[in-house]
């Protein structure tokens, strides 16, 4: 049972366009939602992440909305760029618990 | 990648035949991690642990153990291995438990024949 659902599974953007991907949570208890950028052949690394006590973090070109009520939240890629081209992975996990729970993950490709 | 590297990390081995994993951390993180990625899966985490000889399951740990002797040492043993375990291996570590960022290694791609 996957507690994290993350959609689409793969996106193509053109360069300078919006890229958004989205994941829904399932417990309610959860209360960090990070998101990881993984490129071919490399291990995820930390992106941007959120606490459900603020609606949206921005970092450069980089957004998470969330809506606690819908226990959903999304990321915006703003002006994508070719180097943008990664799998894209939300998270969410529980204070003091160290189960973090994955979406499947994104495949973007931002095309020149 | 953090201080943080994995060894081996590409390796072929038949059906039946043990596996170890090692992850080595330089940056004296409390906690350690062993996920699996799988494609349409994301990451799923096998085994933790939380200091020296202190380990916990994780959501997919059946069929795997681990052992933690030092801070920087934490080795992921596949008794016997099975097709089904072949995947990309992650090893993560962390400061704080849950609401703290985890580094991750490369990763070692293993292939179970």
């Amino acid at each position: 049972q996957q507690q994290v659902k993350q959609s689409p599974q793969s996106l193509i953007v053109q360069k300078g366009g919006i890229s958004i991907i989205n994941c829904a949570y399932e417990n309610t208890a959860f209360d960090y939602f990070p998101w990881y950028q993984q490129f071919p052949g490399k291990g995820p690394a930390l992106l941007i992440a959120i606490r459900p006590d603020v609606s949206e973090k921005k970092e450069g070109r980089f957004t998470i909305s969330f809506n606690k009520s819908a226990k959903q939240f999304s990321l915006h890629i703003m002006d994508s760029q070719p180097g943008d081209s990664a799998t894209y992975f939300c998270a969410a996990s529980i204070l003091n618990n160290n189960d973090m729970r994955f979406g499947a993950g994104t495949r973007l490709t931002v095309k020149p | 990648d953090a201080g943080i590297t994995q060894s081996p990390r590409h390796k072929v081995t038949e059906t039946g035949t043990p596996v170890t994993l090692r992850c080595h951390q330089t940056e004296n993180h409390r906690y350690m991690y062993w996920y699996r990625q799988d494609p349409g899966h994301g990451l799923r985490l096998i085994h933790y642990s939380y200091g020296v000889k202190d380990t916990d399951k994780g959501e997919v740990s059946d069929g795997y153990s681990v052992s933690r002797s030092k801070t920087e040492d934490f080795l992921l043993t596949l008794e016997s291995a099975t097709s089904s375990q072949t995947s990309v291996y992650f090893c993560a570590i962390s400061r704080l438990a849950g609401v703290e960022t985890q580094y991750f290694g490369p990763g070692t791609r293993l292939l179970v024949l």
